[in-house]
């Protein structure tokens, strides 16, 4: 069972970057079965799948997104990190890391989210 | 990308109701089709997944139907924990998207 858990800073002001972390526990984040993702929910509304990365390194970013995201891992802390630059304010939102299991390519864990708004 | 149309938006009911959500993609996904509940201040939920099948534990009165671009979620006997929002998302290829929602209200 893994369990996953969100953590950087509530607030960022706009052309800054978002940083934020995701902390893996219950399970390898080396393991060859999954992608680790990120997904985002502005308020109120839908959600929005930005990317994943593999264990290897490898990456996939929404295209709407491209550009602007960075998808990261790093082992050694059992955690992935997203990036997202010269943020505004439509980049408010609830962010949330997940899992994707890689040969179904459906999201199985969740983390519980962490918002995060784009203010000066 | 696949784009998922999710319809109505929002929708009254009661409880005992039955209830109909449907998503329609833009190309054909197979069945690769997953049905999310979600609550506020809380993460998305699996309902349903592969268009028809219930995840482990899902009560039976959640269903799913569907293949290629059309697919319904069938909600029999609508129970207070049912009133939330439902996502339908597609992972048939990549970037994984999702249907609007639709919201449940009494």
């Amino acid at each position: 069972q893994v369990q996953l858990q969100e953590s950087g800073p509530a607030l960022v002001k706009p052309s800054e970057t978002l940083s934020l972390t995701c902390t893996v526990s219950g399970d390898s984040i080396d393991r060859h079965t999954h992608y680790w993702t990120w997904i985002r929910q502005p308020p109120g509304k839908g959600l929005e799948w930005l990317g994943y990365i593999y264990y290897s390194g490898s990456t996939f970013y929404t295209p709407s997104l491209r550009g602007r995201v960075t998808i990261s891992l790093d082992s050694s802390y059992k955690q992935f990190s997203l990036k997202v630059t010269s943020v505004t304010t439509a980049d408010t939102a609830v962010y949330y890391c997940a899992t994707i299991e890689m040969t179904t390519d459906r999201i199985d864990y969740w983390g519980q989210g962490t918002p995060v708004a784009v203010s000066s | 990308d696949i784009h998922m149309i999710q319809s109505p938006s929002s929708l009254s009911a009661s409880v005992g109701d039955r209830v109909n959500i449907t998503c329609r993609a833009s190309q054909d996904i197979k069945n690769y089709v997953v049905w999310f509940q979600q609550k506020p201040g809380k993460a998305p939920k699996s309902l349903i997944y592969a268009a028809s099948t219930l995840e482990v534990g899902v009560p039976s009165r959640f269903s799913g139907s569907g293949s290629e671009t059309d697919f319904t979620l069938t909600i029999t006997s609508l129970q207070p924990e049912d009133f939330a929002t439902y996502y339908c998302q597609q992972y048939d290829d990549y970037p994984l998207t999702f249907g609007g929602g639709t919201k449940i209200e009494i």
